[in-house]
């Protein structure tokens, strides 16, 4: 079955340690984002990328960084730079994003507690 | 820039109480507007795609209408199993009159249906 997975489903953080969330796509779709999820909050964007090797910054991209050195994956590292990270991670994609309405389909979620 | 608010926050029903959900919104110009369900811990599910004012897409016990300020999804005779938070979401064109697949999440409204 075609989808998104994003591994792992639950990941502890240690103050000062950088860890890496996984997310890969078997859709064939160009375009993938990472989103983070706070109680009471939307969705907030943190970086997205529409093709191979190409990704931008989003509205909250300090801390995090990422490559697309694949078309089906996306991984997110959350560094220790990243001074609150305990939340919900999202990662999603979509075709094109120049087609119109193409909407995301979502991996289910990695949640990242900082222990 | 974009914004998204979505209310009411909470909402309880009784199973077989229709009522409906609000997503206002403020963008330059918009390209679709997105409602997804999302159940605990999970990824959002897509569920409807509008695009312009006057349009109207139902699913099930869902209807989803759009004006030029705001969205609305109509619940009719909702069971327990519709019990979920809603996400409405909203893409922009961007100024060169593209997009580039971006969306602005609203904070979502927890709906509980009880039996």
């Amino acid at each position: 079955d075609g989808g998104i997975t994003q591994s792992p489903k639950y990941l502890f953080r240690k103050e000062g340690q950088n860890v890496t969330l996984s997310c890969e796509q078997n859709l064939n779709h160009d375009a993938m984002y990472w989103y983070r999820q706070d109680p009471g909050q939307g969705l907030r964007l943190i970086y997205y990328s529409q093709i191979v090797n190409d990704f931008q910054k989003g509205d909250i991209a300090e801390g995090y960084s990422v490559s697309r050195e694949k078309k089906e994956s996306f991984p997110l590292t959350v560094t220790s730079a990243q001074k609150n990270p305990t939340a919900f991670y999202l990662c999603a994609s979509s075709l094109d994003p120049r087609d119109r309405g193409s909407g995301y389909t979502f991996g289910s979620g990695t949640r990242l507690t900082v222990v | 820039e974009d914004q998204v608010t979505q209310s009411p926050e909470a909402l309880r029903l009784q199973e077989g109480e229709s009522s409906s959900l609000n997503c206002s919104y403020t963008v330059s110009g918009l390209r679709g507007l997105f409602w997804y369900r999302q159940d605990p811990g999970k990824g959002p599910e897509f569920l409807f795609t509008l695009y312009s004012a006057g349009e109207e897409k139902e699913k099930e016990r869902l209807k989803a209408t759009l004006t030029k300020k705001e969205s609305f999804l109509h619940i009719t005779a909702p069971k327990p199993e519709d019990s979920a938070t809603y996400l409405c979401a909203v893409q922009a064109f961007n100024a060169g009159g593209t997009s580039y697949g971006k969306l602005t999440f609203g904070q979502g409204t927890i709906l509980t249906v009880h039996p």
